[in-house]
């Protein structure tokens, strides 16, 4: 089965502060992307990478950046957590034009 | 980005009964994908099925099923012999054939009572 990890469930930051969302994968996937999800808005795209240290912004990628320095490994920054970031942020992965792999989530409320 | 629609916002149905959920969406392209994936309260997303445009058949996967009419841009999802664990919020997905990226409809809420 895949596996798709986030580092945290839950996690609450000041505003101002820079945060890093962790994802993995085990299933050597190609492609890998960083989700938020809002109430009454669906999965909005902010970042998605296709290949080490390769990357593109996705509908919404402002006030975010990623790293991708490993296969395996996608990170979402937020370089000055605001107020209107609080979100669950989703992360995903797939092999190339395929069906897409969610992790659980991680539940960011910034104060 | 393409546009996916959920004209659902939530709904409701006995145990052991069927529902239907809706998705509508606007695209150029010939040929692309369309899936459907749950989100229970514990909220991972899971993959529940995928139709490839090109393909004239409705895909199912045990008690789901859809019903993809390429000419309306519809593609709605059937839950029969609705469970308890069926209850989530679905979401409609569309992806291009030479594309990487999901585009999402806003999700249905979907509550099987006992």
């Amino acid at each position: 089965d895949v596996k798709v990890t986030q580092s945290s469930r839950y996690l609450v930051k000041r505003t101002g502060e820079k945060v890093f969302l962790e994802c993995v994968q085990d299933m050597d996937h190609e492609n890998m992307f960083w989700y938020r999800q809002d109430p009454g808005l669906g999965l909005r795209l902010i970042y998605f990478s296709y290949d080490v240290k390769m990357k593109e912004k996705g509908d919404i990628p402002e006030g975010y950046s990623v790293s991708r320095e490993k296969k395996e490994r996608f990170s979402l920054i937020l370089e000055s957590a605001s107020t209107n970031q609080t979100s669950m942020y989703l992360c995903a992965s797939s092999p190339i034009v395929s069906e897409q792999y969610f992790g659980p989530g991680t539940r960011l409320t910034v104060t | 980005a393409q546009t996916v629609t959920q004209s659902q916002p939530e709904m409701s149905v006995q145990e052991a009964e069927t529902v239907t959920l809706s998705c509508t969406y606007d695209t150029s392209e010939s040929n692309y994908y369309l899936f459907w994936y749950k989100q229970p309260p514990s909220r991972q997303m899971i993959l529940v099925i995928r139709q490839e445009a090109y393909k004239q058949q409705n895909a199912t996967e045990n008690r789901f099923s859809v019903n993809f009419q390429k000419a309306a841009k519809s593609f709605s999802l059937k839950i029969s012999d609705s469970q308890l664990g069926d209850t989530a919020m679905y979401f409609c997905a569309f992806m291009g054939a030479n594309d990487y990226k999901l585009s999402f409809g806003a999700g249905t809420t979907v509550t099987v009572r006992a």
